[in-house]
């Protein structure tokens, strides 16, 4: 089975540009959450969805940070307009209901806004 | 609300030798599930081990185990026999009856040779 597909792996955009990050969970999860890891603050849940909708969003810094989750097999998180501090590693992670609760991990997206 | 704490920034092993990670959490809640999750430096997150919290005796898969102490909120990975490729960054996560996890800021763990 495929697992967690992000794209793209990398991401070099300018400061003020929209980036846009994708994520393909892997099939028959109904949990989908985003992360955002950095030296600073660690791996931070920006947002998560349940069965499409989404059921937490207080992690997601500002209004520059939305996400969508339009049907069962994909997800974007949009930045704009970006800035430098939003370089980090993006991950996407799925999961199958709340009975065991381990989640699957995609390989993350490496983004750098200069 | 839940806090997972790792108080080893950095750890070091000698390879065949045994190393135990510490995490400490706090929750309010129940049922809840605890994990190691292991990042390599090609930066892939994996599942190391789980912990149901309902259940006494520690989970182990092959050389990891863990030490849980309920009472203490006390959640340790021990690695025995450490070989080269355990080197990695490795998280100690609580979930809870919403679905999320919340993360530790994670250990480094170095295996010298």
């Amino acid at each position: 089975d495929a697992g967690v597909i992000q794209s793209p792996r990398h991401e070099v955009t300018e400061m003020g540009q929209e980036v846009t990050l994708r994520c393909k969970p892997i099939s028959g999860h109904d949990y989908l959450f985003w992360y955002r890891q950095t030296m600073m603050r660690g791996l931070e849940l920006l947002i998560y969805f349940n069965n499409n909708v989404p059921i937490d969003d207080s992690g997601m810094p500002e209004d520059r940070f939305s996400a969508k989750m339009p049907n069962a097999s994909f997800s974007t998180l949009k930045i704009q307009p970006s800035e430098p501090r939003d370089s980090a590693v993006y991950f996407c992670a799925s999961s199958r209901g709340l009975l065991l609760r381990e989640q699957f991990f995609g390989p993350g997206t490496r983004l750098t806004v200069l | 609300a839940q806090t997972v704490t790792q108080s080893q920034p950095e750890m070091s092993v000698q390879e065949a030798e045994t190393v135990t990670l510490s995490c400490t959490y706090d929750t309010s809640e129940s049922d809840y599930y605890l994990f190691w999750y292991k990042q390599p430096p090609s930066r892939q997150m994996i599942l190391v081990i789980r912990q149901e919290a309902y259940k006494q005796q520690n989970a182990t898969e092959n050389r990891f185990s863990v030490n849980f102490q309920k009472a203490a909120k006390s959640f340790s990975l021990k690695i025995s026999d450490s070989q080269l490729g355990d080197a990695a960054m490795y998280f100690c996560a609580c979930g809870g009856s919403q679905g999320n996890l919340i993360f530790g800021k994670g250990t480094k763990l170095s295996v010298k040779p």
